[in-house]
């Protein structure tokens, strides 16, 4: 158990809607990472944030949005969805930056499918 | 553009004997290699790091080995344990971020 725990685990929706994904890190990390897994892709950075500040963008669609609440849980807005979209979404969080962001520490992932 | 580069995306060795699993990177500003393993229906975990101002880290049975002028990263693992069975992403750290950029994987199944 890494302690990041994201919900919800499994989502369906249909095209054009939009969904929220949640994550709260281990306790103490106060960087939160979100990453995209595509079917048979590696992990697409999508964006981090940094004690509730956006610190680093990757290739985050503008549908896409995200925030770090005081309290350092971290949502993902995923809005007017495709069928592309569908993959499975993983959060994670260090302690620090710099080399202390390194080892990040994942959640199990939330599976997005879009019909 | 594929930056980190895992060219085979599966692997069976006996157990005991030595896994080798390799990555190729194309940008020179990366500053850390990381390799990642997943299990199916959980995230990925750390295993082990690299600088690249190194070109040799241990750990255990776990030994990254990084190649500057090839641009290449090598992970062995040895000996080879069925519950290494994984699958094993390797990662790097552009200089100046803390974004990781994924390899596609290499699913490596170790039997008896």
């Amino acid at each position: 158990d890494s302690g990041v725990t994201q919900t919800p685990k499994h989502l369906i929706t249909a095209t054009g809607q939009r969904v929220t994904l949640r994550c709260s890190p281990r306790s103490g990390d106060l960087s939160v990472y979100w990453y995209q897994q595509s079917l048979d892709q590696g992990l697409q950075f999508l964006i981090q944030y940094y004690n509730g500040e956006e610190r680093a963008k990757g290739n985050i669609l503008e549908r896409f949005s995200a925030q770090q609440f005081p309290d350092l849980h971290s949502e993902l807005n995923l809005s007017s969805l495709e069928l592309g979209d569908s993959a499975l979404y993983f959060c994670a969080s260090s302690g620090g930056l710099g080399i202390e962001s390194y080892e990040q520490y994942f959640g199990p992932g939330t599976r997005l499918t879009v019909t | 553009d594929q930056q980190v580069k895992q060219n085979s995306p599966s692997l069976s060795v006996q157990e005991g004997r030595i896994s080798i699993l390799n990555c190729d990177y194309t940008n020179s500003m990366f500053d850390y290699f990381l390799w990642y393993k997943k299990y199916p229906a959980e995230g990925p975990t750390f295993l082990i790091s690299i600088s690249s101002i190194k070109d040799k880290n241990e750990d255990g049975r776990f030994t990254v080995f990084l190649n500057k002028s090839a641009k290449h990263l090598s992970l062995h693992i040895v000996p080879s344990q069925p519950g290494d069975s994984a699958v094993y992403f390797c990662a790097a750290s552009p200089y100046n971020t803390d974004k990781l950029i994924f390899g596609t994987g290499t699913r490596l199944q170790v039997f008896p």
